[in-house]
């Protein structure tokens, strides 16, 4: 299965919001639920941020949520502090037991 | 707490294979899938696939499909990776991840993920 789609790049302010996105098919992110965020710092092992779309797991602070409408999936940190600097990867179930990631989202807190 | 703690770098040569391990502590081993995940240097995350600790079974990526093999031992609780054929695109940091079986469920817990470089 292809990789689902993420802008290379994205970039915010500290307090401001920023908005990353996440496109697959009706066979994966449209089809299911089941979208998930990653966060990952250079050299480290990814983090999980949002699972089943919109569900943080406990110690995520609530300035991460996320969204879903078709095939498109979306990640909003607000409040963009430094610690924020990140790549995020998006994921989705892509039926019968498969997975798959997007291709990553580079964060810059300027 | 939930810890995934892996093998050490590998450096092979190409058409040789390595073998990952990822030793589970903190929960019960059987009642979650390890799905294993690679990265190569500054690209993406890679699927490529999983086996369920408890029962066994496996489900590989079709793009690894026959190139690589998931087992595990239940009474070390550690599940393994090895991947035969290897070329120099298969240079990665190579994780393994914890995951409830089913569908709804994210893959929240991550080994640290050791490099395997291929070079002659």
């Amino acid at each position: 299965q292809s990789a689902l789609t993420q802008p290379p790049s994205a970039s915010g302010s500290p307090g401001q919001s920023v908005t990353i996105s996440c496109t697959g098919t009706s066979s994966d992110v449209g089809g299911y639920n089941y979208v998930s965020w990653y966060q990952q710092h250079p050299g480290k092992a990814p983090k999980l941020m949002i699972y089943e779309v919109n569900k943080r797991p406990s110690g995520v602070p609530d300035r991460f949520s996320g969204s879903k409408s078709g095939n498109t999936a979306s990640l909003t940190v607000s409040g963009l502090q430094a610690e924020d600097d990140a790549d995020y990867y998006c994921s989705s179930n892509a039926g019968n037991d498969n997975w798959v990631f997007g291709g990553g989202t580079k964060l810059t807190v300027l | 707490q939930v810890q995934l703690v892996q093998s050490g770098a590998e450096v092979k040569e190409p058409g040789a294979s390595v073998k990952v391990s990822c030793q589970a502590s903190g929960y019960t081993f059987t009642s979650y899938a390890i799905h294993w995940v690679r990265q190569a240097p500054g690209q993406r995350l890679e699927w490529m696939g999983w086996i369920n600790a408890g029962s066994g079974n496996t489900k590989y990526s079709q793009k690894f499909q026959g190139r690589v093999t998931f087992t595990r031992d239940k009474s070390a609780s550690t599940a393994y990776m090895e991947l035969t054929s290897l070329t120099s695109e298969d240079t990665a940091v190579y994780f393994c991840a914890r995951k409830e079986p089913g569908s709804k469920s994210p893959f929240d817990s991550w080994g640290q993920g050791p490099l395997v470089t291929v070079s002659s």
